[in-house]
């Protein structure tokens, strides 16, 4: 089945500065790449997606990225805040096989 | 209802009984997924349902492990003979086709073995 790894495992940054999660798969038939944001003590949420016809994708200030010939996608967020704080996870999808990573732990100080 | 409901939300249990996970998806929606999420660890898969197809149980970590899904809607994961590692949050999701498609995710149950 699909693997998908995911760095860092934590990440922290400064309120205004950017944040990169990258995370790389395996299966190369994979052709949807969600990213979801948990907050403590919460259910995960999706915050963006790409699909496998696209390059980039924005929304405000999140950012995803997908190179198919290296299998890898990342996941942009500028001008970070606090309420940024959260975990994320990044998953890949084949067919119904939605695989996700490990997360990273991600920390905007003020 | 509006979301995922998953049943009961905290479960604390004896090493070696049975325990029963309830999941509500959200009515209409095909697909469903539960995930196992240990302490501050990823989303482990462990089965997936889709329509009437056979459920795939790549992820189930051993057959003490097993889930049904009845009418197409609810379903149940039944952890048998509990082991102290089974300790975790069993997450259930489910979408409304399963392709490329955002997961709505329940609150999870919060199981305990002692």
């Amino acid at each position: 089945g699909e693997n998908v790894e995911q760095h860092p495992s934590t990440l922290s940054v400064q309120e205004g500065d950017s944040a990169v999660i990258k995370c790389t798969y395996s299966d190369s038939a994979s052709n949807y790449f969600p990213w979801y944001k948990q907050e403590l003590g919460k259910r995960p949420q999706l915050i963006i997606d790409i699909r496998s016809n696209v390059g980039e994708k924005k929304d405000q200030r999140i950012a995803v990225t997908l190179n198919k010939t290296a299998k890898h996608f990342s996941l942009h967020i500028t001008e970070t805040q606090p309420e940024d704080s959260a975990v994320y996870f990044c998953a890949a999808q084949r067919d119904n096989d939605m695989r996700f990573g490990a997360g990273t732990r991600l920390t905007v100080k003020p | 209802g509006a979301g995922v409901s998953q049943s009961p939300s905290n479960k604390v249990t004896e090493k070696g009984k049975d325990v029963e996970l309830r999941c509500d998806p959200i009515s209409g929606h095909t697909a469903l997924y539960w995930y196992r999420q240990s302490l501050g660890q990823g989303l482990e898969f462990l089965i997936y349902f889709q329509g009437n197809s056979a459920p795939d149980k790549s992820g189930l970590p051993s057959d003490r492990f097993s889930a049904e899904r009845t009418g197409g809607s609810v379903s149940t994961l039944t952890i048998q003979r509990t082991q102290q590692e089974d300790s975790a949050v069993y997450l259930c999701a489910s979408s409304l086709w399963g392709l490329n498609e955002k997961l709505f995710f329940g609150s999870g149950t919060q199981l305990s073995v002692l």
